[in-house]
């Protein structure tokens, strides 16, 4: 079965710091993304990523950055966190292969103060 | 403009009942795909059914279905023989091919109540 794992699952970052999302999938999937959830939007695509070595910009990628060393692999990196950008953000993965199905991380609680 | 719209933002229905969750899109793909997915009270969003756009076969998974009306541009998701535990909030989304890699597209969402 598909897994997908974030770390950490929650995290309390202050206002100009570095926060570092972590994602691994064990699906050998070529694609990855990275999406925020807010109230009174659906899930927002940040980033993605075709393979490793590759990172391309979602729909909302202002403040964020992306890195993907390994299939396996894929972080988003907030350089100076914002109040903002307190969220859920979500893992996935996915692979025509597989159908197009994404399959998701469980999420990491953001809370930026 | 939204391209996926889930008109109600909460459903709620008493154990054993049927409910019906709506969602309409819009596209100029001919090929495209949808999905429905539940994202649990436990943080976890899990995929629960797909739906290709060429196809006419009525998808079902256990008590998912689904009603695929292409020229509406519509997909309801039916969930019968409700138990507590569907409770959670029901996402649809559109994937489309000209944003291959670019990931789905989600609508707001509808959070379920089921009660005993």
């Amino acid at each position: 079965e598909a897994a997908v794992t974030q770390s950490p699952r929650n995290k309390v970052a202050v206002t100009g710091g570095k926060v570092t999302l972590s994602c691994n999938q064990t699906n050998n999937h070529n694609n990855m993304y990275w999406y925020r959830q807010d109230t009174g939007h659906g899930l927002r695509l940040i980033h993605y990523s075709y393979g490793a070595g590759s990172t391309e910009k979602g729909d909302i990628p202002d403040g964020y950055k992306a890195s993907r060393p390994s299939q396996e692999n894929f972080s988003l990196i907030l350089e100076l966190a914002t109040p903002s950008q307190t969220s859920v953000y979500f893992c996935a993965s996915g692979d025509v292969d597989w159908g197009y199905e994404q399959y998701f991380g469980p999420g990491t609680r953001l809370t930026v103060l | 403009a939204e391209k996926v719209i889930q008109v109600w933002s909460t459903a709620s229905r008493q154990e054993g009942e049927e409910l019906t969750l709506d969602c309409s899109y819009e596209t100029s793909q001919v090929l495209y795909h949808l999905f429905w997915y539940k994202h649990l009270l436990s943080g976890e969003m899990v995929f629960l059914i797909r739906q290709t756009s060429s196809s006419t076969a009525k998808e079902r998974s256990g008590r998912y279905s689904v009603v695929f009306q292409k020229s509406l541009k519509s997909i309801s998701l039916i969930i019968s023989a409700l138990q507590p535990d569907d409770s959670g909030k029901y996402f649809c989304a559109l994937w489309e091919p000209n944003n291959y890699a670019q990931g789905l597209t989600f609508g707001l969402g509808t959070r379920v109540s089921v009660f005993p």
